[in-house]
């Protein structure tokens, strides 16, 4: 399987300011990643899917100028939410697939708290 | 696009007893359905997944059945311990993960 590994674990920033999480394949390089956010007792809701060299694919009512979403090298892709407010606080976890229709790597998760 | 049905959202079943997690799906193209459990503040963990072409998968304690017809699969835990006790999430996905709302597994002892 591969290893994903999510930074930070989680982070408290003002209302206002933007937060940079990243994610990293560390044994996979990995062409397309996907970023999911989770509400408290809630389902993981697919936010975008990221493809390494070109532009994201947002889901449905995800803006993407607020969450800004680079995909620089096959092991890297970031997430940026911009001028965060409390309601963007939740849980952000970033995944790899390591083929077609199979499993699905989670990095450890994101809390993000905006004060 | 996809969507996924899960039930039921809460289960409560006695420590030993088996328990039942149905999801129902939208997209017939769909192949590959996972099944995850997520502890609190954790990552999802793959618990056991089915392919399109298997009816069904048993792990142990834990099996899976699909009904591509349907478009139905479950999945089923037997001899139910405390430490099974999570949420457990079922997804369906062709070309992007999809999840079920999530159902909440008590076990009581």
């Amino acid at each position: 399987g591969a290893v994903v590994s999510q930074h930070p674990s989680w982070v408290i920033c003002k209302s206002g300011t933007s937060v940079k999480i990243e994610c990293r394949s560390l044994d996979f390089q990995a062409t397309t990643m996907f970023w999911y956010r989770q509400f408290p007792k809630q389902s993981l809701m697919l936010m975008a899917t990221s493809n390494e060299g070109s532009k994201a694919t947002y889901e449905q009512g995800v803006e993407k100028d607020k969450f800004l979403i680079n995909h620089a090298s096959l092991t890297l892709s970031t997430l940026t939410v911009t001028s965060a407010h409390p309601e963007d606080s939740s849980f952000y976890i970033c995944s790899v697939r390591t083929g077609i229709h199979t499993e699905a790597f989670f990095g450890q998760g994101t809390r993000l708290t905006v004060v | 696009g996809e969507n996924v049905e899960q039930h039921p959202s809460t289960l409560s079943v006695q420590e030993g007893d088996s328990a039942v997690i149905k999801c129902t799906y939208s997209d017939s193209a769909s192949n590959y359905f996972p099944w995850y459990k997520q502890e609190l503040g954790k990552r999802p963990q793959l618990i056991i997944d089915i392919r399109s072409n298997v009816g069904e998968k048993k792990d142990q304690r834990i099996a899976v059945t699909l009904n591509k017809t349907a478009k139905h699969f479950s999945l089923h835990i037997t001899e139910t311990q405390p430490e099974d006790s999570a949420v457990y999430f079922c997804a369906a996905y062709y070309d992007k993960i999809i999840f079920g709302k999530g159902t909440r597994l008590h076990i009581l002892p």
